[in-house]
């Protein structure tokens, strides 16, 4: 099994929908929690990061953690078509915080 | 400032070729790492220093060699590559602290590396 499980997608919903990305986790130990956008032949460009559970909101970005259900999502609202890129989940644990743990990345393509 | 600086951001090479990628962050980072990211996957950890020594080497073949010359600097060296070692090289770094919750790890746009 592997550390961390995210949908490939590909994604595709109309400009202006919500969408919510999800990945689970098996670590209980895993306290950081992070979003990245990648677009394509692009670095990861650091979207949200949340430690241990809760929520965070930043403009029209939600990001969720629920460590009972080792469970975290990320919100988009009113999705634009260039929100179309790459996300992917990341985290790590406070016993290894110089190892993280990477979802497969979800494909989003929002469309006009 | 959150930026991770990589050069050059594309490089071409032959299979005899000995070249080195560049990585610096200024964010006081004693974390730094290389991913190799092949198209439609994730990130590939490889290497990871911690406090400018080795901390992990994720069984990486000994044509990529890293070296850290210092606590900004991160350095890939590369020699006789191979056709399938072409991927996205990625460096990033982070505080390489856990007990104050911000552990929060800042990539660089990366080296699109071609072997040919």
């Amino acid at each position: 099994q592997k550390e961390v499980e995210q949908d490939p997608g590909p994604l595709s919903v109309p400009e202006g929908a919500i969408v919510s990305l999800n990945c689970t986790y098996s670590n209980s130990a895993f306290q950081y929690f992070m979003w990245y956008r990648q677009y394509s032949r692009k670095g990861p460009e650091l979207l949200m990061y949340t430690y241990s559970s809760g929520n965070k909101e930043d403009g029209r970005f939600t990001a969720q953690v629920d460590k009972s259900s080792k469970y975290i999502s990320l919100f988009i609202r009113d999705s634009q078509p260039s929100d179309s890129a790459t996300y992917l989940c990341a985290m790590s644990g406070i016993y290894n915080f110089n190892k993280f743990y990477f979802g497969s990345g979800t494909k989003l393509n929002v469309k006009p | 400032d959150t930026e991770v600086t990589q050069t050059p951001k594309h490089l071409v090479m032959g299979m005899t070729n000995k070249k080195s990628l560049k990585c610096e962050q200024h964010m006081g980072h004693r974390a730094m790492y290389w991913y190799k990211q092949k198209a439609k996957k994730p990130p590939e950890l490889m290497f990871v220093y911690s406090y400018e020594k080795l901390s992990i080497n994720e069984s990486v073949p000994s044509r990529f060699s890293p070296e850290c010359p210092n606590s900004s600097l991160l350095n890939l060296h590369l020699h006789a590559l191979q056709p399938e070692d072409s991927a996205l090289y990625l460096c990033a770094s982070s505080r390489g602290q856990g007990a104050d919750g911000k552990n929060i790890q800042y990539f660089g746009a990366g080296t699109r590396l071609s072997v040919l």
